[in-house]
């Protein structure tokens, strides 16, 4: 059971808006920033979004992610085939003075 | 360009160690702080520990306390994770990974390297 709650699938089909939900506390989102990583099948996660709501250079714009009380979001608009991948939500957790994970999401693109 | 470059994992017993390493080169390294994170392959990410650029802040995971140590060698560009009392459950690819601040709280974590495969099976 991860800190951080997180859809375990999301899908859409090419083109559309997907958004990708991650639920957590004041210990953890609430308090500190959020970040989003994006894992393609068989490599090393990838910075998706940097302090709630940054984006890496080279990220495109079509990523972006929010955070509102102890939720964060990342949303993906016109999504592409290459899109389809593993996304996870991280932040620091003052309570448990450690980082914490959303379980992930996998993202299918129909 | 960010590179970190993980070695050390490999086939061990439960109850035996493992140091692992990570190599960092084109960035500042003890400017940022460091973190490990470990995945079961098919599962998610979990988070083993954190250290601070001066190493005077250390964070471990519940899991992973009293028997991994993280430490750094800034004059290297390394950063080491020492993992002792190995259990069947630690079985994992390692990751190490760039912080984005030299704080390894409240802030996060943006580069990963490559990782290193450790099995500890009998």
């Amino acid at each position: 059971q991860s800190v951080l709650t997180q859809p375990p699938s999301a899908s859409g089909t090419p083109g559309q808006r997907v958004t990708i939900s991650c639920s957590g506390s004041n210990s953890n989102i609430g308090n500190n920033f959020v970040y989003w990583y994006q894992q393609l099948p068989g490599t090393a996660p990838k910075l998706l979004i940097y302090r709630n709501n940054q984006r890496p250079s080279g990220v495109p714009d079509r990523f972006s992610g929010s955070r509102s009380g102890t939720s964060a979001s990342l949303a993906i608009s016109g999504l592409r085939s290459e899109d389809e991948a593993d996304y996870y939500c991280a932040a620091w957790d003052d309570s448990l003075s450690g980082r914490v994970f959303g379980g992930g999401t996998k993202l299918t693109v129909l | 360009e960010v590179q970190l470059v993980e070695s050390g994992g490999g086939l061990v017993q439960p109850g035996r160690s493992l140091r692992l390493s990570c190599a960092a080169s084109g960035f500042t390294f003890d400017d940022y702080a460091m973190h490990w994170v470990r995945q079961v392959p098919g599962k998610g990410l979990e988070w083993v520990s954190s250290i601070s650029w001066n190493s005077g802040s250390i964070y471990y995971a519940d899991s992973v306390k009293g028997r991994f140590t993280i430490s750094r060698d800034n004059a290297k560009n390394s950063l080491y994770l020492q993992v002792n009392s190995l259990r069947a459950e630690d079985t994992a690819f390692y990751y190490c990974v760039k912080g984005d601040n030299g704080l390894p709280y409240y802030y996060g974590m943006d580069v990963w390297g490559q990782g290193t495969t450790v099995t500890v099976s009998s």
